[in-house]
């Protein structure tokens, strides 16, 4: 499963929103109902961190400006109001279909 | 609090081998899937492995099938990467990590490997 990602690059003002897409080559519609679409943060020179699993739930102590939808093949992590902590490069990740992949990671820059 | 803590990486020439670890802690390991995944420097994020409980399922990227065999010790708390038949691209940081899919969610801090002649 390919999953693809835009923009590579996303260079934001702090206080404004940004965006970042995913698309998947399959379906990551799992047999129970349930997709297996995850969004990932990782900063320079740290592990990736858990943002949002299965589409939509944050992790514990994800703040809430952090939003995933999406459904099928199309997914969106949209950021409400971007703080200077949200540096880095996020990922998406399925866990739908094994060998589990990652997306290209898009840059998050101020 | 979970914990992983990977071992296991260093300096290995091309055609060389390495074993991995990652010793788990604050958690019942034996019920959780397992993963490994790489980054090559200055590159993104690839899952490499995958093991389910028990020991089954053990799946592989096809760019280290054939090369890599993970398994799990759940009387020790522990999972490896066994790795053989090194090449230089598979230098990287891996990193394990709980399965993705459930919560909670938990990452080592990565150990090195580099393949150089």
């Amino acid at each position: 499963v390919v999953l693809t990602q835009s923009p590579l690059s996303l260079p934001v003002t702090l206080g404004q929103p940004a965006s970042i897409s995913c698309r998947s080559s399959q379906s990551l519609v799992y047999s129970d109902g349930r997709t297996f679409l995850h969004w990932f943060h990782q900063r320079p020179g740290q592990s990736p961190r858990r943002l949002i699993y299965q589409v939509s739930n944050r992790d514990s102590g994800v703040p809430d400006r952090f939003r995933g939808s999406g459904s099928g093949t199309d997914f969106t992590l949209k950021i409400s109001r971007v703080e200077a902590e949200d540096v880095g490069v996020y990922y998406c990740m399925q866990g739908t279909h094994w060998p589990n992949t990652f997306g290209q990671g898009t840059k998050l820059e101020i | 609090e979970m914990h992983l803590v990977e071992s296991g990486g260093g300096f290995v020439q091309p055609g060389g081998s390495l074993r991995l670890s990652c010793a788990a802690s604050g958690f019942t390991f034996s019920r959780h899937t397992m993963i490994w995944v790489r980054q090559a420097p200055g590159k993104g994020l690839e899952w490499v492995s995958g093991i389910g409980l028990g020991g089954s399922g053990a799946t592989y990227a096809d760019s280290v099938k054939g090369r890599v065999t993970i398994s799990r010790d759940d009387s020790k708390s522990t999972l490896y990467l066994q790795m053989d038949s090194l090449r230089a691209e598979d230098t990287a940081i891996y990193y394990c990590a709980t399965d993705s899919n459930w919560e909670p969610n938990c990452w080592g801090l990565g150990t090195l490997v580099t393949v150089s002649s």
